[in-house]
């Protein structure tokens, strides 16, 4: 079964103090990974897809990254506007008994910036 | 807006009645998706659509809940003698597959809270 953990659960950063999120995935062959962002009440906004290991997509100052196990997003110099949820989901190339298009999700890092 | 529309967004009922909700998917897309996502956790996949066929249930999808897609168009998830368990954000999904791309964007869900 498809399994997607992300550290830390919470986090709290000064304004300007870059960090990381992470996300380790277990999938039977991956079709892409995503990341989303999520505000209080919202539903999910999404930011990347990702695809095969060595691949990076910017925007902003959010910067993601892929290896064959793990995805990391990058948070350069961060504002106060970019406190919110952020979510990983992997959607895998192979699910017995199942689609291959659903997403299976973590549960999130939620990522606190102060001015 | 062109985006996934999702209605009501907000159903407070009692146990044991039925609640029904809409999603609206973004026009052009193909795919529907359904999510249930409880506090502190990512959302959790419960069934999908290609045009207007249902391709998936999740195990999560008890006999109380059902989906249709009439034509292909917007789609409705019924849940029938709610139960406080149910209590959670119903968020729906879309996307149009484009060879091996398959980003699903989110509508701003429903908040089903059961009394």
């Amino acid at each position: 079964e498809d399994q997607v953990t992300q550290s830390p659960e919470a986090l709290r950063l000064q304004e300007g103090e870059s960090s990381s999120l992470n996300c380790s995935y277990t999938v039977s062959g991956l079709r892409g990974l995503f990341w989303y962002r999520q505000d209080p009440g919202k539903g999910p906004e999404f930011l990347f897809t990702l695809y095969s290991a060595g691949e990076e997509k910017e925007k902003e100052r959010l910067k993601a990254t892929l290896t064959k196990k793990e995805s990391f997003l990058h948070i350069t110099a961060p504002k106060p506007e970019d406190s919110a949820t952020y979510l990983c989901a992997v959607q895998a190339l192979y699910n017995s008994g199942g689609s291959n298009y659903k997403l299976t999700f973590g549960k999130g890092t939620l990522l606190t910036v102060n001015p | 807006d062109t985006g996934v529309s999702q209605n009501p967004r907000h159903k407070i009922t009692k146990r044991g009645q039925n609640v029904t909700f809409r999603c609206d998917p973004i026009s052009e897309h193909n795919r529907l998706y359904w999510y249930r996502q409880t506090l502190g956790q990512g959302p959790e996949f419960l069934t999908y659509f290609q045009n207007e066929a249902q391709l998936e249930k999740s195990r999560l999808l008890s006999d109380r809940f059902s989906a249709e897609r009439p034509k292909g168009s917007f789609s409705t998830l019924e849940i029938q003698r709610t139960e406080q368990g149910d209590s959670a954000m119903y968020l729906c999904a879309s996307s149009l597959r484009q060879g091996a791309i398959d980003e699903q964007y989110f509508g701003p869900g429903t908040r089903l809270t059961v009394t």
